[in-house]
């Protein structure tokens, strides 16, 4: 079936501008995570959804991040006034919610790659 | 921060068993040991995880010590296609929350080859 998606798959931006960044997770998937991987780096956690509720923005680097999620599908990440370090590859996953063990891979999409000049 | 210790980088000979290590010496008894890897470009693939007990599936095998202080992944007959970086992490299994996301160390960048 299909897996997680993610829109654009390159996006270049100018410094200030704002952007948003799109995530469809696997149907049926009621949790979502937003990760970010700078450079050479490891992944960075942002935020997680659990349905259209976020328990767990802890991870937002500033207040010019933002992340909704509407009818417990469709995620989107928005960057305001983008910065030059928010240059990085943007992951999203989305998981299973269950009390098995077995339904709690997160499985991720192929991300975007922000790169703002 | 993460709680796991890896490698910076492995080489392994094609068809050889791949062994990656893991430290993980301040797991609780409610962990688990997860492995992903990443390969160039992509997002993280999931591959096994355990609690205590050894674990295999299609993909590799999970041993895990007795004092679950370490574990290895082992990649039985690696490929080309199984160059990646290898991510170890420990995490609480069950439902989701706060405990839910995954922490990322740097992980083993393992190269395959020919």
């Amino acid at each position: 079936g299909a897996g997680v998606s993610q829109s654009p798959s390159n996006k270049v931006t100018e410094k200030g501008k704002d952007v948003e960044l799109r995530c469809d997770p696997i149907s049926g998937h009621t949790a979502l995570y937003w990760y970010r991987q700078s450079l050479g780096q490891g992944l960075e956690f942002l935020i997680y959804f659990q349905g259209n509720s976020a328990p767990d923005k802890s991870g937002l680097p500033s207040d010019r991040f933002s992340a909704e999620r509407t009818g417990g599908s469709v995620s989107t990440l928005t960057i305001q006034r983008t910065q030059q370090e928010d240059s990085a590859v943007y992951l999203c996953a989305s998981s299973l919610q269950s009390g098995h063990l077995a339904n709690n891979e997160q499985f991720f999409g192929p991300g975007t790659r922000l790169t703002v000049l | 921060d993460a709680k796991t210790t890896q490698p910076t980088s492995m080489d392994c000979a094609e068809g050889r068993a791949a062994n990656l290590p893991c430290n993980h010496s301040t797991i609780s008894g409610n962990e688990y040991v997860y492995w992903y890897r990443q390969i160039h470009s992509q997002g993280p693939q999931y591959i096994i995880h355990g609690l205590k007990n050894n674990e295999t599936n299609e993909m590799a095998s999970l041993i895990i010590t007795e004092d679950r202080k370490s574990s290895t992944l082992i990649l039985p007959h690696a490929t080309l296609r199984d160059t990646a970086v290898y991510y170890c992490i420990v995490r609480v299994a069950g439902y989701g929350g706060s405990q839910g996301n995954l922490i990322f160390g740097k992980g083993t960048k393992l190269s395959v080859k020919p």
